[in-house]
């Protein structure tokens, strides 16, 4: 199993500024995935990290309103660059780790933003 | 691209009763699906996961089905409680990919 830990929970920022949220893992991973989740919806995948290359971001999602690092095995940033209020959302962080049962998907608690 | 549909998307019930929940796909070339539970404001908690290859998981008083020919899933919940209450997501790997595709959730409420 894998345990993830998310920084900050939450904040409360102003439009037009920027915010970095931090994830932490116990382990090290090959694969680091941010999704984001907007108030009532479900999860969308903004993209997958590797260690030492760019990012890969899905459609919609773009580097330059959120670029992302992964400096080594076990940490990755998500910067919301620019805000508005509509990226008000919960951004959670993710990694695949070896279960029971299987490969599963590992969740960190999340960082609800509100962009005012 | 696949799609993934969770019906219902709001379920309440008393206490005590069975449910069950469900989760289709458009893609039969799953890798995998995964159940998870998320409380309010909070993150994901996975509760089952099934191989492409399997049939059925079962953890304590869940029970999640695959049926990948009709692409169908069930999580099936006995004697359900309070505690239960949560919004329930099913999730779909696709074979080859390092991707999940979410479905949007069914919100439970158990009442006392």
């Amino acid at each position: 199993s894998a345990v993830i830990s998310q920084k900050p929970s939450r904040d409360i920022c102003q439009r037009g500024t920027s915010l970095t949220i931090q994830c932490q893992v116990d382990s090290q991973v090959t694969m680091m995935f941010w999704y984001r989740q907007q108030p009532g919806q479900s999860l969308t995948l903004i993209a997958t990290a590797n260690q030492g290359s760019e990012a890969t971001y899905e459609s919609g999602f773009v580097i330059d309103k959120f670029p992302i690092s992964r400096p080594n095995l076990t940490f990755s940033t998500l910067t919301v660059s620019n805000m508005s209020p509509e990226d008000s959302s919960i951004y959670l962080c993710s990694v695949e780790g070896t279960g029971v049962a299987g490969r599963t998907q590992y969740f960190g608690p999340g960082t609800r933003l509100l962009v005012l | 691209k696949q799609e993934v549909t969770q019906i219902p998307a709001a379920l309440s019930v008393p206490e005590g009763e069975n449910l069950v929940l469900n989760c289709s796909f458009t893609d039969s070339a799953i890798y995998n699906l995964q159940w998870f539970r998320q409380d309010p404001g909070k993150g994901l908690t996975s509760l089952l996961l099934i191989q492409s290859s399997q049939r059925e998981q079962t953890s304590g008083r869940l029970n999640a089905s695959l049926d990948k020919s009709s692409g169908r899933s069930t999580l099936y919940i006995a004697a359900s409680q309070p505690g239960d209450s949560a919004t329930y997501l099913c999730a779909v790997r696709i074979s080859g990919f390092n991707k999940f595709y979410f479905g949007s959730g069914t919100k439970l409420n158990v009442k006392p």
